[in-house]
């Protein structure tokens, strides 16, 4: 089984809707994140997480919401979903306390937004 | 702007062949990782490189650092078809805001 999941894999939505991604992990890693993947711009951090208790903002974060459930879940939502947040979305994970360490990713979830 | 820049944009070689990618940076960092990601997946860590070292050796992998030049190359020998894939830099840099900043990829096609 994949250590670090995402759910779905695929989201077709509307303008205005209210999505949310989850992301669950099964290697007893404190730090999570979220990535976005848009073609020629590489991976762009939304949110991360240190543990349950700590959530900060990533250098792309308008327009986004996340929630650290426990240890192993960590949730982005899009409030109010807009075309340009169509893109590859990724939820990483990593063990130690730096951000040298490697980091685990899930399989992706690609979001159209119409 | 990114950090890491990788060139070339796309590589296509032989089965067999070697792969040279580059990755520059701008700012001065703690160390640098290679990922690669298979199309429509996620990435996997490849090789980590320490500011403080100038070579690293992974099966068929080769990493370089020169921070002089801000600059680092993944070198791919012997290239199988299954290498096919995009490869990214990221780097951990000094004295900036918390984050990993990856490059924007190279693209590797390896023809059988």
């Amino acid at each position: 089984d994949a250590d670090v999941t995402q759910t779905p894999r695929n989201r077709i939505t509307k303008t205005g809707k209210r999505i949310m991604l989850e992301c669950s992990q099964t290697k007893g890693h404190d730090r999570m994140y979220w990535y976005r993947q848009d073609p020629g711009l590489g991976l762009r951090l939304i949110y991360y997480s240190f543990d349950v208790k700590d959530i900060n903002k990533g250098e792309i974060s308008d327009g986004y919401s996340v929630s650290r459930q426990a240890q192993a879940k960590f949730s982005l939502s899009l409030e109010s979903a807009i075309p340009n947040q169509t893109a590859l979305y990724f939820c990483a994970t990593s063990e130690g306390t730096g951000w040298s360490d490697t980091q685990y990713f899930g399989p992706g979830t690609r979001l159209t937004v119409l | 702007s990114q950090q890491g820049e990788e060139d070339p944009q796309a590589l296509s070689i032989q089965e067999g062949e070697n792969a040279t990618m580059n990755c520059s940076y701008k700012t001065s960092i703690n160390n640098l990782q290679w990922y690669r990601q298979n199309s429509g997946r996620g990435l996997v860590h490849l090789i980590l490189i320490r500011s403080n070292e100038r070579e690293k050796h992974s099966g068929r992998l080769r990493v370089t650092l020169d921070t002089s030049k801000k600059s680092s190359s993944l070198l791919i020998t012997a290239s199988r078809a299954a290498d096919t894939a995009s490869y990214f830099c990221a780097t951990d840099a000094l004295r900036v805001t918390d984050k990993l900043i990856f490059g924007t990829g190279t693209r590797l096609q390896v023809f059988p």
